[in-house]
């Protein structure tokens, strides 16, 4: 079965420090990986998604993920934190025996201090 | 383009009181569509999902179910509530693919 595991409650960075958010996912076969973000009372909202091709991911607001297959990774980065970084964030797998479900982490709740 | 819509966006009922919840999508045809349930502001657990329409695929055994009468429409139910069904309901959808899940803006359910 797929699973997938975002071990920290929360993550606490300065403003300008760089952020990084971890993920890791058990799936059978190729993985499609995705990260969405949240903000109070909302629905989630797309950041970036790694289907197949370079293992570095860009997506919106300055975010970006390294796929890395041998550990089984996703974590989520910027190099320069905003205050308006602060939202819950989701990391979540689909595909192998899963098909077409898609299997949300726990979240991963940033605080970003300026 | 592809907008999805689900309501009402709070709702307050009484345990023991029924339950609909509804969701469209427009501007694609026969997309996936799932239910999701956050508690306390945390983790998406997977509650139903729908592949085409009538057909529906229960992930938790709970008070609640789901119903598909049309291609873009997906119907949250249920028949009595209980106190451990309030959350945040999230509906979504893909386009079946490799798609990324799109999501409404969420209801917030509060049983007293």
């Amino acid at each position: 079965a797929q699973s997938v595991a975002q071990p920290e409650d929360q993550v606490n960075v300065a403003e300008g420090n760089p952020l990084t958010v971890k993920c890791t996912y058990s799936v059978s076969g190729n993985p499609y990986l995705f990260w969405y973000v949240q903000y109070p009372n909302r629905g989630l909202q797309f950041l970036l998604k790694y289907i197949t091709g370079d293992n570095l991911v860009k997506g919106s607001y300055g975010f970006e993920a390294e796929f890395n297959k041998s550990q089984t990774s996703f974590h989520l980065k910027k190099p320069s934190a905003l205050v308006s970084d602060s939202a819950l964030y989701f990391c979540a797998v689909r595909g192998g025996t899963g098909g077409f479900k898609t299997i949300f982490g726990a979240g991963t709740r940033l605080f970003v201090k300026a | 383009s592809q907008t999805i819509h689900q309501w009402p966006a709070t709702l307050v009922q009484p345990v023991g009181s029924p339950l609909s919840l509804e969701c469209t999508v427009e501007g694609t045809s026969n997309p996936n569509l799932y239910w999701y349930r956050q508690a306390a502001g945390r983790g998406l657990q997977l509650l139903f999902y729908s592949v085409g329409i009538g057909q529906i695929s229960s992930e938790v055994p709970q008070n609640l179910s789901a119903s598909r009468p049309q291609d873009r429409q997906f119907i949250l139910s249920s028949k009595k509530l209980l106190l451990s069904d309030s959350g945040f309901y999230l509906c979504a959808w893909d386009p079946g693919t490799a798609g990324l899940a799109f999501f409404g803006q969420g209801t917030r359910l509060t049983v007293v």
